[in-house]
């Protein structure tokens, strides 16, 4: 099954809007990634905020983890038309902190219109 | 270039057919992931190997088989027992430290297109 849960589905904005996507999973973590991946193509890393951190950011990236909630959310500021593409949370709920691979939830569909 | 590949980009199979996908890295990683991804859908794991010459089970492991002779290489087959195996397959290496196991993030390829005809 899913362990994360990305809402919502599929989010259309203009460029130069904020975009915030969200995440739920269902069982404790060592840590949350967010990844990126363009239509058609590998997946790429974004961001890794570990169980004891609440908010990290990079560059125009802002990810805030609420572990009591067992959800996260990833900001995107001042989005641009090369952000389409579609974002997926990814959480290492195996005792292995992710060595066994991650649990990846569906993701959301961001379109940037220009 | 320091990277992860996977070859072929597109894949064609006769039903009954045993195929196999090939994923390459040269970041000096110890684990390596097979995952499949459907449309519209997030990444499940197949198979996965924290060291040469093991490998385990991940959650959909029936109809595929792995091997890891080598730590740079970790080639996914595709048996005729997979039923429904078309699907875009994507290879991803972390670096694992045997005794640290933390905050791995993947590296992943540019995957492989399977269609069966």
């Amino acid at each position: 099954s899913q362990q994360g849960e990305e809402d919502p589905q599929a989010l259309s904005i203009q460029e130069g809007e904020n975009a915030t996507m969200n995440c739920s999973y269902k069982t404790s973590i060592n840590n949350l990634q967010w990844y990126r991946q363009n239509s058609g193509r590998g997946l790429v890393h974004l961001i890794l905020i570990r169980s004891n951190e609440r908010e990290k950011h990079s560059g125009r990236l802002r990810v805030t983890l609420d572990t009591s909630k067992k959800s996260s959310s990833l900001l995107i500021t001042a989005s641009r038309a090369a952000d389409t593409a579609s974002y997926f949370c990814a959480t290492d709920s195996r005792s292995g902190g992710g060595a066994d691979g991650l649990t990846f939830g569906k993701g959301t569909h961001l379109i940037i219109q220009p | 270039d320091g990277g992860i590949t996977q070859s072929p980009k597109y894949l064609f199979r006769k039903e009954g057919q045993n195929v196999t996908l090939s994923c390459e890295q040269n970041l000096n990683h110890d684990a390596m992931y097979w995952y499949r991804q459907d449309p519209g859908q997030g990444l499940r794991l197949i198979y996965y190997s924290q060291i040469v010459n093991d490998f385990q089970k991940g959650d959909i492991a029936e109809g595929y088989s792995v091997s890891r002779e080598k730590k740079e290489s970790f080639p996914l087959t595709v048996t005729s027992a997979q039923k429904n195996p078309t699907a875009f397959y994507l290879c991803a290496s972390s670096a694992f430290p045997l005794r640290t196991v933390r905050y791995n993030e993947q590296f992943f390829g540019p995957g492989t297109r399977l269609t069966v005809l």
